[in-house]
């Protein structure tokens, strides 16, 4: 009953070097999600992808890169890590409509130095 | 463009006492969704409830209830007789057809409930 599982819990980076946030879902959905989140500003999405084989930014995409790997798994890249991204960051996925929750994982805690 | 604005930031209450998150939302289209979920301390994002635009029965779980009025777009949540373990933050979300392809959700600031004991 792993739901969305994302790897690492926790990674301290220094800045400019570079990194990759693994996310995989077992419920066999369609869309995936990267979010944000940073104290008093909710969740805010970076990427997502409708479906395998697509991707699209979402609202805040600056300095970052993700690959959907195949149906299950969907990573999220910093290329060049800043201090600005330092947040926690959830991956989610969903079946993908209108009335379909998102799932989350249990969150990756990042901080740059 | 949807939005959803939950505008108390902080509650705080003792053991207890009743408790109600407000939750307005803004959205052009007349098929939506709203959810509500929960981050406890520990972090994670659970899902608590989704409630349809088709659908304004109010909603009751144990001590939880949803109250949805279409009439001043709102969805907010009460938390009866509250316990320590309610202390959390609460999001309210919002799903519509402009939400994109994937069907993202628009998230309010989330309201950060501690009970006290």
């Amino acid at each position: 009953n792993a739901g969305v599982t994302q790897t690492p819990k926790f990674q301290v980076l220094k800045t400019g070097q570079s990194m990759t946030l693994q996310c995989a879902q077992d419920m066999n959905h369609n869309s995936m999600y990267w979010y944000r989140q940073d104290p008093g500003m909710g969740l805010r999405l970076i990427y997502y992808s409708a479906s395998e084989g697509t991707t699209d930014k979402g609202e805040v995409p600056n300095g970052y890169n993700v690959s959907r790997l195949n149906k299950r798994e969907f990573s999220l890249r910093l290329e060049s890590a800043a201090p600005s991204q330092t947040s926690v960051y959830f991956c989610a996925s969903s079946g993908g409509t209108l009335n379909q929750p998102q799932h989350f994982g249990d969150g990756t805690r990042l901080s740059i130095l | 463009a949807q939005k959803v604005t939950q505008a108390q930031t902080e509650i705080s209450v003792v053991e207890k006492e009743d408790v109600t998150l407000d939750c307005v939302y803004e959205t052009r289209d007349t098929t939506y969704y709203l959810f509500w979920y929960k981050q406890p301390p520990s972090g994670e994002l659970v899902f608590l409830i989704r409630r349809n635009s088709f659908d304004e029965q109010n909603e009751i779980s144990g001590r939880y209830s949803w109250n949805f009025q279409k009439s001043t777009s709102s969805f907010n949540f009460t938390i009866t007789a509250s316990q320590v373990v309610d202390s959390a933050v609460y999001f309210c979300a919002l799903s519509d057809p402009t939400s994109g392809s994937a069907r993202q959700l628009t998230f309010g600031s989330g309201t950060q409930l501690t009970v006290l004991p």
